[in-house]
């Protein structure tokens, strides 16, 4: 069965630091993975999504994840946050049958914190 | 761009009324979704739908139904509304054919059950 685990509920950066956020999976299939943010009051938007056809996928706003199958992980990292990163951030996987159904599997979220 | 929308931002029902929780999307997407969010647990499945009168459950419909009559709109009823069901529910839809695609969300509804 396919699952995602976020680890840490809450990370806080200075600004200009490196952001870090970590997703593991685990999928009986080749995944298919995703990284959604939330802004304050909005719903989610994508940030970027891992189709196999390479390894270190970039996506908006200066985000990329690196897919590491060796380690199930899909992490997350921007070189330098910016206080309009502050958001809360979910990594996804596809669920059971999502060819055709679109099934998402969300993990428990990140909250990002920016420190001027 | 794709546009999804959720009838109400807020909401405050008293328990045991019946809820009605509108979504409208405007790209012709045949998929669409109902999740629930909630601190610590992420976005939880409720019921997601394929096509026009087809649904199916997700992981935790209890306590909900739903409705879909045309393509482009997607309703969630909670039947007797209950505190346990005050939380977030977001609205997704996407167009179908492959696991790629993109989940499209509604800035969803917060629903305060008293």
């Amino acid at each position: 069965a396919q699952s995602v685990t976020q680890l840490g509920s809450h990370v806080s950066v200075s600004e200009g630091a490196l952001v870090l956020l970590r997703c593991n999976y685990s999928s009986s299939v080749p995944p298919y993975l995703f990284w959604y943010v939330q802004y304050p009051n909005q719903g989610l938007q994508l940030l970027l999504k891992y189709t196999s056809a390479a390894t270190l996928v970039k996506g908006i706003n200066g985000f990329e994840a690196e897919f590491k199958k060796s380690e199930t992980s899909f992490h997350l990292t921007k070189p330098s946050a910016h206080m309009s990163d502050a958001a809360e951030y979910f990594c996804a996987v596809s669920g059971p049958g999502s060819s055709n159904t679109g099934k998402l599997i969300f993990g428990q979220g990140t909250t990002l914190q920016v420190k001027p | 761009d794709v546009k999804v929308t959720q009838s109400s931002r807020y909401l405050v029902k008293r328990t045991g009324e019946k809820v009605f929780l509108e979504c409208v999307q405007d790209m012709d997407h045949e998929n669409m979704f109902w999740y629930r969010q909630d601190p610590g647990l992420g976005l939880r499945l409720i019921y997601f739908s394929y096509d026009v009168k087809m649904k199916e459950k997700g992981d935790i419909p209890e306590g909900y139904s739903v409705s879909r009559e045309k393509k482009e709109r997607f309703s969630l009823i909670l039947e007797s509304a209950s505190t346990n069901q005050t939380s977030m529910y977001l609205c997704a839809s996407r167009t179908s054919g492959s696991t790629l695609e993109t989940q499209y969300f509604g800035p969803g509804t917060r629903l305060l059950v008293l």
